[in-house]
């Protein structure tokens, strides 16, 4: 089956830092790019950054909102993304999503695989 | 950035009506666009992509159409599963950007 578990979530002071995983399984993870996904609670979905898989050098791309303070990785031996929440506002308070891009191009896509999500609430 | 303006927020639709939502964009993205449903504590689930292409396992009663900056998803005789919130996607420039939302509630 294909798969997506998310972890690390949790309760964290504003300033501090935060990295969420992402595990795949059930597919081949070094060929696809992946994204991450935030919503805030009651509100819309939020695309937050991108990587590319390393067939197109695995660089990535972000969100204003989080440009200079989030890093997302990859490590294809384990299957696992990552994104490292530095610098943490209380904006940031939100459902975390990890997917995988459809398109397998370097200009990314749609997302056809989406993990449950981890909650992540920074406040004091 | 490519602003979008997803309409209605809210419809009120009974089973088997057939009920459309509009996605408008800023700018012209070509048939960049991705249509998802969420319901309540789920993730959510990809429908249409590339404007107008069924992802594997949706239904058929679910339809994308448009290009540009106008798309419209439709959905032909609604079921009592289809009540949700759906939302646009346009993945044509970084930073990619969804529609508000469009949550569909039994009338």
């Amino acid at each position: 089956e294909v798969q997506l578990v998310e972890s690390g979530g949790g309760l964290v002071q504003p300033g501090r830092s935060l990295r969420l995983s992402c595990t795949a399984s059930g597919f081949t993870f070094g060929d696809y790019a992946m994204s991450w996904v935030r919503q805030a609670p009651g509100k819309g979905l939020e695309w937050v950054g991108f990587i590319r898989s390393k067939a197109y050098g695995g660089t990535t791309e972000y969100a204003a909102s989080v440009k200079g303070r989030f890093t997302i990785s990859r490590d294809d031996s384990k299957s696992i993304a990552y994104l490292q929440m530095n610098s943490l506002k209380t904006e940031d308070t939100a459902v975390y999503y990890c997917t995988r891009d459809l398109s397998g191009n370097y200009d990314g896509g749609a997302f056809d695989i989406w993990g449950q999500g981890t909650m992540v609430t920074v406040s004091s | 950035v490519i602003w979008m303006t997803q309409s209605p927020s809210l419809l009120s639709a009974s089973t088997g009506d057939r009920v459309t939502i509009s996605c408008r964009m800023s700018q012209g993205i070509s048939s960049y666009l991705a249509w998802y449903q969420q319901k309540p504590g789920k993730a959510p689930e990809l429908l249409i992509y590339a404007a107008s292409t069924l992802q594997s396992g949706v239904p058929s009663r679910f339809s994308g159409s448009g290009s540009g900056t106008d798309f419209t998803l439709t959905i032909s005789c609604l079921q009592s599963e289809d009540f949700a919130t759906y939302y646009c996607q346009q993945y044509y420039s970084f930073p990619w950007t969804f529609g508000q939302g469009t949550k569909v509630e039994i009338k």
